[in-house]
């Protein structure tokens, strides 16, 4: 499975945005770029994810290297309830994988009052 | 509301004693996963299942098996529960195409003593 790269930990003031890095040198193209976010004591959450170009939803935007080997989630205004671990993990849908999702440690948001 | 369901959500099991821990969705997936969760780390998969009637193996597998008898449910039982198998036991499911997101459980947390 093509890994990811993630900074251990991020910090940012709330009602701020912040961009969170994310590198997949090893990406394949099949493989979708999906980001997760998991609250203390809680299961992961859906944040979002993209294939080839940027997405946009109601939590969040994935910007997308246009070579694919780097992405960045942002979240345009941080909120005291951001404050959570982030993963992003690549996923194949097709061959062998079934699109199983290998999670990695993942990036620790402090979000400051 | 919609979503997948883990039951029990907590557990406390003696060595060598045996249990199974549930997993229902009402979203009509196809694709089923077991993770689970030691402290500080990521999830590791178990086992998943591609639809019913069929499961593999995940990363981890050892100790433990599945069944998907019926679309909605997976099953992960523990024949005989060792120390090394107390964790958070995540479920998760996902449908295909356009709804690629997966959708985790709350989480079940188990301790063998």
């Amino acid at each position: 499975d093509a890994k990811t790269t993630q900074p251990n930990s991020m910090e940012s003031n709330e009602e701020e945005p912040v961009h969170l890095p994310c590198n997949h040198s090893t990406i394949s193209g099949t493989d979708y770029i999906h980001w997760y976010r998991q609250l203390p004591s809680q299961g992961p959450e859906y944040v979002i994810h993209g294939l080839t170009s940027n997405v946009n939803n109601r939590m969040a935007s994935l910007a997308i290297a246009e070579d694919r080997k780097s992405s960045t989630l942002i979240l345009h205004r941080a909120t005291l309830r951001d404050a959570a671990v982030y993963y992003c993990i690549l996923s194949n849908a097709g061959g062998t994988s079934y699109g199983k999702l290998t999670f990695g440690q993942g990036t620790i948001l402090t979000v400051h009052p | 509301n919609a979503g997948v369901t883990q039951t029990p959500k907590f557990r406390v099991l003696k060595t060598g004693q045996s249990m199974t821990l549930l997993c229902a969705q009402d979203m009509n997936h196809e694709y089923m996963y077991w993770y689970r969760q030691d402290p500080g780390m990521g999830l590791r998969l178990i086992h998943y299942s591609v639809g019913e009637g069929t499961t593999a193996k995940g990363e981890v597998p050892d100790g433990y098996n599945v069944s998907r008898l019926k679309k909605q449910n997976f099953l992960l039982g523990l024949e005989s529960a060792a120390p090394s198998q107390t964790s958070v036991y995540f479920c998760a499911s996902r449908g295909t195409g356009r709804n690629y997101g997966y959708t985790f459980g709350s989480g079940t947390r188990l301790t063998v003593v």
